[in-house]
């Protein structure tokens, strides 16, 4: 069965520092992964996505994300933290052989101070 | 183009009560999805619609949960009677192809306080 873990429920750094937000992933088959991020009373917004192409992923915003097969991961970066990088982020695989639907890890919630 | 639109954005209700949301997806998007997000947790799949057709339930309560997607377009979520647990939001999405191959767009979502 698919599965994510988020590794963190909650990750703290001071602005202009770097981000790490740890996933790993289980997966029968080759997996889409992808990272969305929720602010607060907003909706989900797609960060990036892995479809089996480049194993690094350039999202939006500066965030970056590197499939690993060997490590199961799938760990969503930034060089320097923004304020408005304060959010709840969710690593997602999508699971093909079941139509399609995504299942959504815990969440880690980021906190950047200033 | 025009999002996945969900109304109403917020319903408070008493337990016992029942209570509708709508969901109009993008425009020719075949795929439908209803998620639910209890506070602090990622959302959970309730039903996926394939056009009009329901291609998976499994984790929908039945006996209180019900939803349609009459014409393979707009759909509703139903709960009746609501308990207290099904405080959450509830997320509608669609996608072009079958599998999410398309990207999936979510809507804002309807927070839905029972109390």
């Amino acid at each position: 069965a698919q599965s994510v873990t988020q590794l963190d429920s909650h990750v703290s750094v001071s602005e202009g520092t770097p981000v790490l937000l740890r996933c790993n992933y289980s997966s029968s088959y080759s997996p889409s992964l992808f990272w969305y991020v929720q602010h607060p009373n907003k909706g989900l917004q797609l960060l990036l996505k892995y479809t089996s192409a480049a194993t690094l992923v350039k999202g939006i915003n500066g965030f970056e994300a590197e499939f690993k097969k060997s490590e199961t991961s799938f760990h969503l970066t930034k060089p320097s933290a923004h304020m408005s990088d304060a959010a709840e982020y969710f690593c997602v695989v999508s699971v093909w052989n079941q139509g399609g639907k995504l299942i959504f890890g815990q969440g880690t919630e980021l906190s950047v101070k200033p | 183009e025009a999002g996945v639109a969900q109304s109403p954005r917020y319903k408070i209700i008493e337990k016992r009560q029942s209570v509708a949301f709508w969901c109009n997806p993008i425009s020719g998007h075949a795929t439908l999805y209803w998620y639910q997000q209890i506070l602090g947790q990622g959302p959970k799949l309730l039903i996926q619609f394939q056009n009009n057709g329901v291609v998976d339930d499994s984790q929908l309560p039945k006996d209180r949960f019900s939803a349609e997607r009459l014409k393979g377009v707009d759909s509703t979520l139903k709960i009746q009677p609501a308990k207290l647990e099904d405080s959450a939001v509830y997320l509608c999405a669609s996608s072009s192809l079958t599998g999410g191959a398309g990207g999936y767009t979510f809507g804002s979502g309807t927070r839905l306080t029972v109390v």
